[in-house]
């Protein structure tokens, strides 16, 4: 079955500067990746997804992913961090014509002024 | 669209009661997901459904955990009996369609089992 992993329960950045939220995957085929936020008290909202084609995607609010088959990431960045981005992020996966959606751990985002 | 709507928003119940959680998933939407999300173990997934048929169970905890889509705009989960470690968040999601499609996540329902 697919599976993701967020290697970092915590990650820190001071506003202004890049960030970047690391996630890998596993699967057996084709994998469709996305990155979700959740902010405190609601639920998952989507913020982008990787499905074919150009490697480096680009979502909601200033954020990009870059698919790595290679390295099988697909890590969520940021040039320039702002206060308001501090929130859990999950990388999540799903195989092509399956169903099921893998959630990884979560990643506590923390942008200090 | 109202987006996908879970009730109750909050739940506090004693230990044994009879837990029901209700979603209604997006008009048009044919997947229907639930998961639960705890410090401990994260977002995981219980069960979800294709077309009103549940396709894969194998997240839900055990037998006193059932769900239920009897159409296309209705879905249960059930707890019974329920214990404190069911206290969690639980979410439930709709997606148009299979494989590549993403998730509407509604607010979510915070259980607290007493």
């Amino acid at each position: 079955a697919q599976s993701v992993a967020q290697p970092e329960d915590q990650v820190n950045v001071a506003e202004g500067n890049p960030l970047t939220v690391k996630c890998t995957y596993s699967v057996s085929g084709n994998p469709y990746l996305f990155w979700y936020v959740q902010y405190p008290n609601r639920g998952l909202q989507f913020l982008l997804k990787y499905i074919t084609g150009d490697n480096l995607v680009k979502g909601s609010y200033g954020f990009e992913a870059e698919f790595n088959k290679s390295q099988t990431s697909f890590h969520l960045k940021k040039p320039s961090a702002l206060v308001s981005d501090s929130a859990l992020y999950f990388c999540a996966v799903r195989e092509y014509n399956n169903n099921d959606m893998r959630f990884g751990a979560g990643t506590r985002l923390t942008v200090k002024p | 669209d109202a987006g996908v709507i879970q009730s109750p928003r909050h739940e506090v119940t004693e230990m044994g009661q009879e837990v029901t959680l209700r979603c209604k998933p997006i008009s048009g939407h044919n997947s229907l997901f639930w998961y639960r999300q705890t410090m401990m173990r994260g977002l995981e997934l219980l069960i979800y459904f294709n077309n009103n048929v549940p396709i894969d169970d194998s997240g839900m905890p055990e037998d006193r955990f059932s769900a239920k889509m009897p159409n296309a705009s209705f879905s249960t989960l059930k707890i019974q009996p329920s214990e404190p470690r069911d206290s969690a968040v639980y979410f439930c999601a709709s997606s148009p369609r299979a494989g590549v499609e993403k998730l509407f996540f509604g607010s979510g329902t915070q259980l607290s089992v007493l």
